[in-house]
């Protein structure tokens, strides 16, 4: 069965201090995975596509990474407006276009 | 601004009713969906249109229906025969199907029990 599991559940950080989110899946097939931030109220906002093992996509502090198994996201010396919770999706090989979510890293950034 | 637009923000439904929740996007996306999200829950498929008057059950279809009338416009009704309505729903667009596109998401409608 298709399944992602993301870990840490929720994560407390102190402004400057770097940490990363685990998204570990297990797909018969991989399409592409897929991280998203949603901010309480909010609909998710997409950061990044992975498509291959290997990969690394970077956006400010924000770096996601791609292995056969699992994907990190890792995040350098953060800042409060990184407070939100990340969501990772993988999207199986096949005839449909369907995301599996995990339940997201609830992350939250103190001054 | 382009975008996915969803309405209302709240909602409240009473016992026996229907309800129907608006999804509008201005991106010209071939495909749309729902998802259902609840507390501690991953975001689950409700319903998928790859097409205009075409759409698949995703994996919790039951006590749910859709239209797919314009490629701009997938609304989701909400019946009666769905016994635990209560959830934050999300409706997603990506423009091109049988690819890696990602799914870009609206603002969600909470939808409550009265």
């Amino acid at each position: 069965e298709d399944q992602v599991t993301q870990s840490p559940e929720a994560l407390r950080l102190q402004e400057g201090e770097s940490s990363s989110l685990n998204c570990s899946y297990t797909v018969s097939g991989l399409r592409g995975l897929f991280w998203y931030r949603q901010d309480p109220g909010k609909g998710p906002e997409f950061l990044f596509t992975l498509y291959s093992a290997g990969e690394e996509k970077e956006k400010e502090r924000l770096k996601a990474t791609l292995t056969k198994k699992e994907s990190f996201l890792h995040i350098t010396a953060p800042k409060p407006e990184d407070s939100a919770t990340y969501l990772c999706a993988v999207q199986p090989l096949g005839g449909t276009d369907k995301l599996i979510f995990g339940t997201g890293t609830r992350l939250q950034v103190f001054p | 601004d382009g975008g996915i637009t969803q309405s209302p923000k709240y909602l409240f439904r009473k016992e026996g009713q229907n309800v129907t929740l608006s999804c509008e996007q201005n991106l010209n996306h071939d495909a749309m969906y729902w998802y259902r999200q609840d507390p501690g829950q991953g975001l689950r498929l409700i319903y998928y249109s790859q097409i205009v008057n075409d759409f698949q059950k995703g994996d919790i279809a039951e006590g749910y229906s859709v239209s797919r009338e314009k490629k701009e416009s997938f609304p989701l009704t909400v019946t009666s025969a769905q016994k635990n309505p209560t959830a934050f729903y999300l409706c997603a667009s990506s423009s091109r199907t049988g690819t890696n596109q990602p799914q870009h998401f609206g603002d969600g409608t909470r939808l409550s029990i009265l």
